[in-house]
This record gives C-alpha cells, sequence and structure tokens, in this order.
C-alpha cells in the first residue's frame, strides 16, 4: 500500500515563526497536494505539485509557499505564521489522474 | 469552476438501517466524482470514484454511489450500516482530466446502536 507519511502529528507555534510541514511518499507519484481542513469548511486546496521542482497555487495560497526538490517529498512552508492559520493539514499524493488520493494523517497545527 | 453541496452536515441513523449522504456538484464541463471517508483522528480514505461508464459503482465496505447526470448529483448509499460506519464523509469532484479536488464540508454519519 502506499504510504504518505506527514512528519509531525501535532504542532504548536508561535506568531511570526517560519513553519515547515514535510510530507513524504513512498510510491513514485507524481502528483501530491496540500490541503487545509476546517470544521464547516471541508479540505480547502492550498497548493499543489505534478512533478519535481512544479508547484501551483491552489485555492488559497496566501500566506504559504511550498518546495519539491525530490518526487517523493512535498514541504509546506508557512512563512510568518498567524493565528489564522491554525488548522489540519493534510497532505496527499496520486499516481495520475482519476487514480484517487492517498492522504497522509494530517498535521494539526495550532499557532499562538 | 467546480463546487459540491453536501445538502446535510449530520445523519444519525440507527445500525442495521440503510443510509444515504446526499451530494450535488455544479459543473459545465464533464467531471470525475468520489467519495472519501475520515475516521476519528485520522486522514482521508477513498471509498469509491466515479470517472466514466456505468453510473452505478460499487466501492469498500459495502459502499455505493449512483452517477446522475441529469440531477448533478452523486449520492453515497449503503444498505445496512454498522457502528464502524460513524465517521465523516466528503464528496469531491474534479473536472475530468484534471488532478485537483474540490471537496464539500463533509457529512457526519453517526451511527447508534
Amino acid at each position: 500500500d502506499v504510504k504518505v507519511t506527514q512528519s509531525s502529528r501535532y504542532l504548536v507555534k508561535r506568531t511570526g515563526e517560519k513553519v515547515f510541514l514535510e510530507c513524504v511518499q513512498d510510491m513514485d507519484h507524481e502528483n501530491m497536494f496540500w490541503y487545509r481542513q476546517d470544521p464547516g469548511l471541508g479540505l480547502r486546496l492550498i497548493y499543489f505539485s505534478y512533478d519535481v521542482k512544479m508547484k501551483e497555487k491552489g485555492d488559497i495560497p496566501e500566506g504559504y509557499s511550498v518546495s519539491r526538490e525530490k518526487k517523493e517529498r512535498f514541504s509546506l512552508i508557512l512563512e510568518s505564521a498567524s493565528t489564522n492559520q491554525t488548522s489540519m493539514y493534510l497532505c496527499a499524493s496520486e499516481t495520475g489522474t482519476g487514480y484517487g488520493y492517498t492522504f497522509g494523517s494530517g498535521t494539526r497545527l495550532t499557532v499562538v | 469552476a467546480q463546487s459540491v453541496t453536501q445538502l446535510d452536515s449530520q445523519v444519525p441513523v440507527f445500525e442495521e438501517a440503510p443510509v444515504e449522504l446526499r451530494c450535488n456538484y455544479s459543473s459545465s464541463v464533464s467531471v470525475y466524482l468520489f467519495w472519501y471517508v475520515q475516521y476519528p483522528n485520522q486522514g482521508l480514505q477513498l471509498l469509491l470514484k466515479y470517472l466514466s461508464g456505468s453510473t452505478l459503482v460499487k466501492g469498500i465496505n459495502g459502499f455505493e454511489a449512483e452517477f446522475n447526470k441529469s440531477q448533478t448529483s452523486f449520492h453515497l448509499r449503503k444498505p445496512s450500516v454498522h457502528i464502524s460506519d460513524t465517521a465523516e464523509y466528503f464528496c469531491a469532484v474534479s473536472r475530468s482530466g484534471y488532478s485537483t479536488l474540490t471537496f464539500g464540508k463533509g457529512t457526519m454519519l453517526l451511527v447508534s446502536p
């Protein structure tokens, strides 16, 4: 089975800190995605990538950036964390269009 | 752009009863449709998907969904639920040939004895 691993299950960071959320998949998937999940809002797409060094903005990219230096790793970066970025962050990967995502277990980030 | 509406935020049901979770989508182009399930404190897991072909799609854990193009719906059904089906269910849509998904806000299925 494909495994998508998010490095931290829970994180607490201070306002203004630079935060790195790491995601690694072990099945050579081309496509990787970062979503945030908030109660009553469902999942919203932050950034995605179809290849190494490639990135595309999703629906809510403001305040975030990403890095994909290796195919298996897709990092989400909060340049200067703010309290409104307190959320559950979900990473997903997909072998190709239409196959369906495999999700990681999520990182619950609290910004204080 | 595509959008998804899940009509019920919560659906309470008794064990062994049938259940239907409703999903409607909006799109001016052809779409792919998905249902995902999220158990407490876990990521999402793919239940089933519709890409093309037969409009009745069977998934894992006894779930099925029917694509209805005229009503732009993709409702999820199970004939007899178990306590272990208690979870949040998300409907999602993408434009055909594209990977990025738009998710609904989720429906919490609460199964009681």
